[in-house]
Order: C-alpha cells, then structure tokens, then sequence
C-alpha cells in the first residue's frame, strides 16, 4: 500500500527559482494538507484541501500556492524560491473534514534553498 | 494563531524509566492526536481523544485528555529503546490541525 507519495525526497534550489512538490493519496482521502516542519517547530500547516475543487489558507501561506488537481494530487508551488523557505515538506491526507480523523503524511521533501 | 507547547522539549532516559510528555493550550479543542515521528519519516498516529477527562491506554503508553479540553498528556511506563522518537501533539479544530513543536525522545538501554 503506497498511502501517500510525496516527490522529489530532496532538492536543492538557488534563491529566486521556482518549484512545484508533488503529493498523491492512493486511499480515497476527502482532504488533504501541506506542512512544513523547521527545527524546533513542529509541524505548521501552509494550505489545506478540504474536498476536492477547495483550497484554503492554513497558518504559513505567504510565498506558496496549492493545486488540488484531483481527488487524489495536491501540489505546492515555490514561484520564487527564498532561503526561508527551506524546510522539510510534508504533505497528509484525511478520509474527512472533523471528527479527528487520522492524518496519514508523507515520508517528506527535503528542500535546501542556496 | 492557536499554539500548542509542548514540554519538554527534550528528554533522555534509560530503559526502564518512567516518562510524562505535556501538551497545553490557552484554545478548546474538539479532539486531540498524539503523534510519533522517526527520523526520515512522516509522523505516525498513536490515539485520538475526544472526550475531556479522557484516558486511553496502548500498551505502555497512556494518554489523557484534560476535563476543559485545553491539555494532554502521554506518559509511558518502563520506557524502552523503541520508544525513541519526536512526540508531536495535535489539536484539532474542525478540519484544521495545530501541532506542538514536539519532545525529542532518547531511550539508551
């Protein structure tokens, strides 16, 4: 069972250059969610997917935009990559919005930005 | 912004002792997770609780809820090298998730 794929795993970019990380759930999932994780910081949620065809703002949004190409792909794009940025990503997915449903995440995107 | 804390930060152990992770809250959760995460890895759920006042025990690990839905707490009895890892705890409000900032587990045997 793959659950949720994340790609690349690592990625080095220079100041300024643009990206787009990638996420599929292969399990139905309704919503899905992007986080970053810094040292010390926990996890700090960028943007989320409640169902398909929404996207809202999580806690962290300024510098990123979110796709929800379909029920199964939600995508993060870097369109000017900054040093702040750098981070490990990680992308999870829920079976529904409430009740406190298990988040199934990732193995993460490990981005250096130069 | 609804901010979680965690305590503490970190904690090293030998096998065999007993351990409490804290995670409080100034905001009410309707629900609250505990998570594990191992280096490389995606964090892992351990439980869920809902209810305020609620314990909920998984082997040797016990989990509390507090009555006003603000806190909780892990506590791990005869802790092992297996338990090594960072401890995330997340409140939930709806369909959004506010995680502390984590315990980094050592357990040396």
């Amino acid at each position: 069972n793959a659950g949720v794929t994340q790609t690349p795993k690592f990625q080095v970019l220079k100041t300024g250059q643009s990206m787009t990380l990638q996420c599929a759930q292969d399990m139905n999932h309704n919503s899905m969610y992007w986080y970053r994780q810094d040292p010390g910081m926990g996890l700090r949620l960028i943007y989320y997917s409640a169902s398909e065809g929404t996207t809202d703002k999580g806690e962290v949004p300024n510098g990123y935009n979110v796709s929800r190409l379909n029920k199964r792909e939600f995508s993060l794009r870097l369109e000017s990559a900054a040093p702040s940025q750098t981070s490990v990503y990680f992308c999870a997915s829920t079976l529904g919005a409430g009740g406190g449903q298990p988040q199934h995440f990732g193995d993460g995107t490990r981005l250096s930005i130069l | 912004t609804q901010l979680l804390e965690q305590s503490p930060q970190f904690l090293s152990i030998q096998e065999g002792e007993n351990l409490t992770v804290y995670c409080n809250s100034s905001s009410v959760f309707s629900s609250l997770q505990w998570y594990r995460q191992e280096p490389g890895e995606g964090p892992v759920l351990l439980v869920t609780v809902v209810t305020g006042g609620e314990v909920k025990k998984l082997k040797r690990l016990t989990f509390q809820f507090g009555d006003a839905r603000k806190d909780s707490s892990l506590h791990i009895t005869a802790a092992q090298p297996g338990d090594t890892g960072l401890y995330l705890c997340a409140g939930i409000d709806f369909n959004k998730f506010y995680f502390g900032s984590g315990t980094k587990l050592n357990v040396k045997p």
